[in-house]
């Protein structure tokens, strides 16, 4: 079955500067790789997604990058602010399942 | 409200008893999907439902646990004799068919004493 392997699993920047969050996945017949944001105390919440027929997507500050080669994904937030402070979640879906890595807590560093 | 809902939000039991909890999905939406998520950790991957059917269970699940959704809309997750390794948060979530957006409700916090 899928294996999503996750790192780093906490990540420091300062304010203003950029982070990246990096997945690989194991199963070759995974096409859909979506991201999550968990505050506190919430639901996860969905940021951003990519299709394997799509190398890249932005979304304002946030962008995602698939090698499917390589069968890595990475998250890049820029500008990062204080409210970009959560836990991220990579995931991705093959066979209609969708699995998780275990999480990147992102401190925002005022 | 029309999100994915969870009740309850939160239940203590003590070790030994069954619990259930239900999730209420999207009305549209035909996958629901149930993920346990401890402190610290990803959600992980119980259960999920194609309309009424239910297409694949975690090797992780034991016979304690077991899940239905009878009509297609709502669906129930069971645990019997809980343990105390069966705390965590138990997170429903529901899609359409295909690569979209699955939308998690916020949880059932389970503590087992």
């Amino acid at each position: 079955g899928e294996n999503v392997e996750q790192h780093p699993s906490t990540l420091s920047v300062q304010e203003g500067d950029s982070a990246v969050i990096k997945c690989t996945y194991s199963d070759s017949a995974s096409n859909y790789f979506p991201w999550y944001k968990q505050e506190l105390g919430k639901r996860p919440q969905l940021i951003i997604d990519i299709r394997s027929n799509v190398g890249e997507k932005k979304d304002q500050r946030i962008a995602v990058t698939l090698n499917k080669t390589a069968k890595h994904f990475s998250l890049h937030i820029t500008e990062t602010q204080p409210e970009d402070s959560a836990v991220y979640f990579c995931a991705a879906r093959a066979d209609d399942k969708i699995i998780f890595g275990k999480g990147t807590r992102l401190h925002i560093l005022p | 409200d029309t999100g994915v809902s969870q009740d309850p939000r939160h239940k203590i039991t003590k070790r030994g008893q069954n619990v259930t909890f239900r999730c209420d999905p999207i009305s549209e939406h035909n996958r629901l999907y149930w993920y346990r998520q401890t402190l610290g950790q990803g959600p992980e991957f119980l259960t999920y439902f194609q309309n009424e059917a239910q297409l694949e269970k975690s090797r992780l699940l034991s016979d304690r646990f077991s899940a239905e959704r009878p009509k297609g809309s709502f669906s129930t997750l069971e645990i019997q004799r809980t343990e105390q390794g069966d705390s965590a948060m138990y997170l429903c979530a529901s899609s359409l068919v295909g690569n979209t957006e699955a939308f998690f409700g916020q949880g059932t916090r389970l503590t087992v004493v």
